[in-house]
């Protein structure tokens, strides 16, 4: 059964610094998603992306994250100086039309020290 | 504005057992609704969606959800519990019925043990 792969699955990394989440989504999907939980809550929508272009964001996502499709295949999610608020897991999804919802991957686990 | 409330963060059932997980929603449109189950380490997997007219879903594994609109509860049930069942079980809701593809609010998730 085709997946969504994350990868790493774990990253630790310190107060300030960039970080690139990366996703492989699956091969013909058009729409790609950004999904994080804090620990302890919800987990809560980030970011759309469909036609090169992000679709829909949360007030969560702001200035300090970006999303882009290099290539056919990779999805990022680039926070670009992290906060100690960042810690979190992060998933990402894929999804096209008539398909049976979302795909989600096993997500990354970020840890800002 | 829509929001879920997953009226349990702990469930626990003896193998062979029924299960009933409770959700309740709140939406401004005619909503979608889904379950979503997460086993240790692995990502978030769809177990069904409503989305139609039929309020009784069948999923995957002997899972079933029915829609009660009156009640604004989409419940999970499944006649009878197996060791692999035990997961965190999420109750989501999309924003509207036509599309799976949108944006989708989480419950915060119940956790099913389930003992031999």
């Amino acid at each position: 059964e085709p997946e969504v792969t994350q990868t790493p699955s774990h990253q630790v990394t310190q107060m300030g610094q960039e970080v690139i989440l990366r996703c492989v989504p699956i091969s013909n999907h058009l729409y790609f998603y950004w999904y994080r939980q804090i620990l302890g809550q919800k987990v809560e929508f980030l970011v759309s992306f469909y036609n090169n272009e992000i679709s829909e964001k949360s007030e969560i996502f702001d200035d300090q994250f970006s999303v882009e499709r290099p290539d056919g295949s990779n999805f990022t999610l680039k926070i670009r100086s992290t906060k100690l608020e960042d810690s979190a897991m992060y998933f990402c999804a894929s999804g096209t039309v008539g398909n049976y919802g979302y795909t989600f991957g096993s997500g990354t686990r970020l840890t800002v020290v | 504005a829509q929001s879920v409330t997953q009226l349990d963060s702990h469930v626990s059932v003896s193998e062979g057992t029924p299960v009933l997980l409770r959700c309740n929603y709140s939406s401004s449109y005619s909503p979608s609704l889904f379950w979503y189950v997460q086993h240790p380490n692995k990502g978030l997997q769809l177990l069904l969606k409503y989305t139609s007219a039929a309020t009784l879903v069948k999923g995957i594994n002997g899972f079933e959800a029915e829609f009660k609109k009156s009640e604004t509860s989409f419940h999970l049930t499944k006649p009878s519990a197996h060791m692999s069942d035990a997961a965190e079980y999420f109750c989501v809701v999309g924003r509207d019925r036509g599309s799976t593809l949108g944006r989708l609010y989480f419950g915060r998730g119940t956790q099913l043990t389930v003992w031999p």
